[in-house]
């Protein structure tokens, strides 16, 4: 089982629509959870970052976490052309930060 | 100032030679890393060091060398490489071990093996 699972997409939704992305993780003492945004040949930028259980929000998006489903998720309101991108999460355990593999989100005007 | 800065952004290297990527960071973090990335794929991380010694070598090739002079810098030293390194380098930081903080990314190095 990998460490850190996401759907790989692509995940297409209509502009100003609300896109959902989802990530499942193993280790149960994963201390915090990361979701970062990284577009074609650039390195990955850090746009949420959650550590208690349940939701917090950052403008358009949603961070939301449920530590006993081993669950995190994001939510991108409005989702605009410009958010087509990939988005990793990422989990804190002890000392690293491991990378799931992705999501591929298209937004289409 | 929440930067971390990686030079040079492009490498192109020869299988014979020896070149390092170097990372800076000035935001007192203490925990600094080396992941690899290959296209249409995660980052893949190779060396953490924490507090300015190694504490974690992902099975890595001795052929990459890491080296932490201080707690603002962080170097891979590159020798005889393979083309199927060719990927981007990518250099983070972090408080280390604390929860609710976050790791910065810089910008990467491309780095090309022929």
């Amino acid at each position: 089982q990998k460490e850190v699972e996401q759907n790989s997409g692509p995940l297409s939704v209509p502009e100003g629509a609300i896109a959902s992305l989802n990530c499942t993780y193993s280790d149960r003492g994963s201390q915090s959870f990361f979701w970062y945004r990284q577009y074609s040949g650039k390195s990955p930028e850090l746009i949420m970052f959650i550590y208690s259980n349940g939701d917090k929000e950052d403008g358009r998006f949603t961070a939301q976490l449920n530590k006993a489903s081993q669950y995190v998720s994001l939510l991108i309101r409005d989702s605009q052309p410009s958010d087509s991108a990939t988005y990793l999460c990422a989990v804190r355990g002890y000392q690293k930060v491991t990378f799931g593999t992705g999501t591929k989100l298209q937004v289409i005007p | 100032d929440t930067e971390v800065t990686q030079t040079p952004k492009h490498l192109v290297m020869g299988m014979t030679n020896k070149k390092s990527l170097k990372c800076e960071q000035h935001m007192g973090h203490r925990a600094m890393y080396w992941y690899k990335q290959k296209a249409k794929k995660p980052p893949e991380l190779m060396f953490v060091y924490s507090y300015e010694k190694l504490s974690i070598n992902e099975s890595v090739p001795s052929r990459f060398s890491p080296e932490c002079p201080n707690s603002s810098l962080l170097n891979l030293h590159l020798h005889a490489l393979q083309p199927e390194d060719s990927a981007l380098y990518l250099c983070a930081s972090s408080q280390p071990i604390l929860r609710d903080v976050e790791a910065f990314f810089g910008q990467g190095t491309r780095l090309t093996v022929v």
